[in-house]
């Protein structure tokens, strides 16, 4: 009964490098997407997807991308990494229609 | 657009006492309302919801109803575990399916 995996649980990149930060779901859920949580500012939307093929900009893409080739996976990428990036990164999952989010565990991401 | 504006923390409270977390929201049309609860070095879960206007959540002790006339939805424990310190966070979902969250308020209970 995984849920939601997130991998690494843990990173620290130099400026300028580049990363894919994985999500998968096995719960057939249609909806995914991708949160920051930054002290003091909660969890701010990045992007999200209703299906696959289709992906969205959240409250705060820039510096990232993402793509939604299959229904179970959603990786987040970060092209050029930059310090305003280190975060905590959530991916979460749900069936359409207001339903409960599963959340995966976390990626603590630093950059130096 | 849709946000949620809840209780500053921290929150720091003995055990058995009892805890209020107020939430406000904004939004257009009928939202549905949530609760989740972060435990430390752990992904969100869902604590409770409510999906109309005068709706009642809850559960492992807490509540929430769903006021459409004050826009609110306070989370309450009439008696408080150690076991209950976490991060709470109070959430909307419109019909866009997109969770606004609040910015979190971190409860301690000390024995």
């Amino acid at each position: 009964n995984a849920g939601v995996t997130q991998t690494p649980k843990f990173q620290v990149l130099k400026t300028g490098q580049s990363m894919t930060l994985q999500c998968a779901q096995d719960m057939n859920h249609e909806y995914m997407s991708w949160y920051r949580q930054d002290p003091g500012m909660g969890l701010r939307l990045i992007h999200y997807s209703v299906g696959a093929g289709i992906t969205d900009q959240g409250e705060v893409p820039n510096g990232y991308n993402v793509s939604r080739s299959t229904t179970e996976d959603f990786p987040l990428r970060l092209l050029s990494a930059a310090p305003s990036q280190t975060s905590v990164y959530f991916c979460a999952s749900s069936y359409l229609g207001n339903t409960e989010a599963f959340f995966g565990q976390g990626t603590r991401l630093t950059v130096v | 657009g849709n946000s949620v504006t809840q209780m500053e923390g921290p929150v720091t409270l003995s055990e058995e006492a009892f805890l209020t977390i107020n939430c406000t929201y904004t939004a257009t049309g009928y939202p549905s309302l949530f609760w989740y609860v972060q435990y430390p070095g752990e992904g969100l879960q869902l604590l409770l919801k409510a999906t109309k206007a005068d709706d009642k959540g809850s559960n492992k002790g807490f509540e929430a109803t769903y006021r459409k006339e004050t826009t609110s939805f306070h989370l309450e424990k009439g008696s408080v575990q150690v076991s209950d310190s976490a991060v709470y966070f109070c959430a909307l979902q419109g019909g866009s399916e997109k969770l606004v969250f609040g910015k979190g308020t971190k409860l301690t209970v000390n024995p």
